[in-house]
């Protein structure tokens, strides 16, 4: 049963420390999306590669944010330094092009 | 740039009474458009989509969803509900370019006994 898997589930960190999340897609797919979800905002586009490539990262802060797809088997998102703003569900999902998106279960991140 | 509006930020419904969630999407040729659910904790699962072809279209867990151009809209729709339908309901649109998938900002469903 291909899935797209995340990791860490969970993570606690204080403020002005590294965090990187990161996920697995789901083989054969050429799309990854990185998404965050709170409450106020909802889900937010963070990134978005084709064929490893970036296509759009402008929902996301550049001076804190990089997203990156080193191969085809794993993408990373970093936060450095982290903020006890970036507290959310981080989701990454992967698919075709023109086709639905699978999503991993997500990472909870707290910033203390 | 697409966009998706879910008018209804709460819903409550009966159990076992029928169910739309609205959906308005803005995109300026046809677009592929899909409905997500969210259970508390987990990630999203797909419901249902449509691509082309027959506007209503059939998912999973008894959902269907009709698409009409002339409104710009996709609701999804279930005849009777189930207290386990307790979700939030996300609809997305997908225009091709680099924009990627976009969501609305969801309807929270809640299943009154």
């Amino acid at each position: 049963d291909a899935r797209v898997t995340q990791t860490p589930r969970h993570k606690v960190t204080e403020m002005g420390q590294e965090v990187t999340m990161r996920c697995q897609p789901i083989l054969g797919h050429n799309t990854v999306f990185w998404y965050r979800q709170t409450m106020m905002q909802g889900l937010e586009l963070l990134a978005y590669f084709r064929n490893r490539a970036p296509l759009d990262d402008s929902g996301m802060p550049k001076d804190r944010f990089s997203a990156e797809m080193p191969d085809a088997t794993l993408a990373t998102l970093k936060i450095q330094p982290s903020e006890p703003r970036d507290s959310a569900v981080y989701f990454c999902a992967s698919g075709l092009v023109r086709a639905e998106a699978f999503f991993g279960q997500g990472t909870r991140l707290t910033v203390v | 740039a697409q966009s998706v509006t879910q008018p209804d930020i709460h819903i409550t419904v009966s159990e076992g009474a029928s169910l739309e969630l609205r959906c308005n999407y803005s995109y300026g040729a046809t677009p592929y458009l899909f409905w997500y659910v969210q259970s508390p904790g987990q990630g999203l699962q797909l419901l249902l989509k449509y691509f082309s072809g027959d506007t209503l279209v059939q998912g999973i867990k008894g959902f269907e969803a009709e698409f009409k151009r002339s409104q710009s809209s996709f609701n999804l729709r279930k005849p009777s509900v189930h207290w386990s339908d307790a979700a939030e309901y996300f609809c997305a649109v997908e225009g091709g370019g680099a924009d990627g998938l976009t969501f609305g900002k969801g309807t929270h469903l809640i299943i009154q006994p």
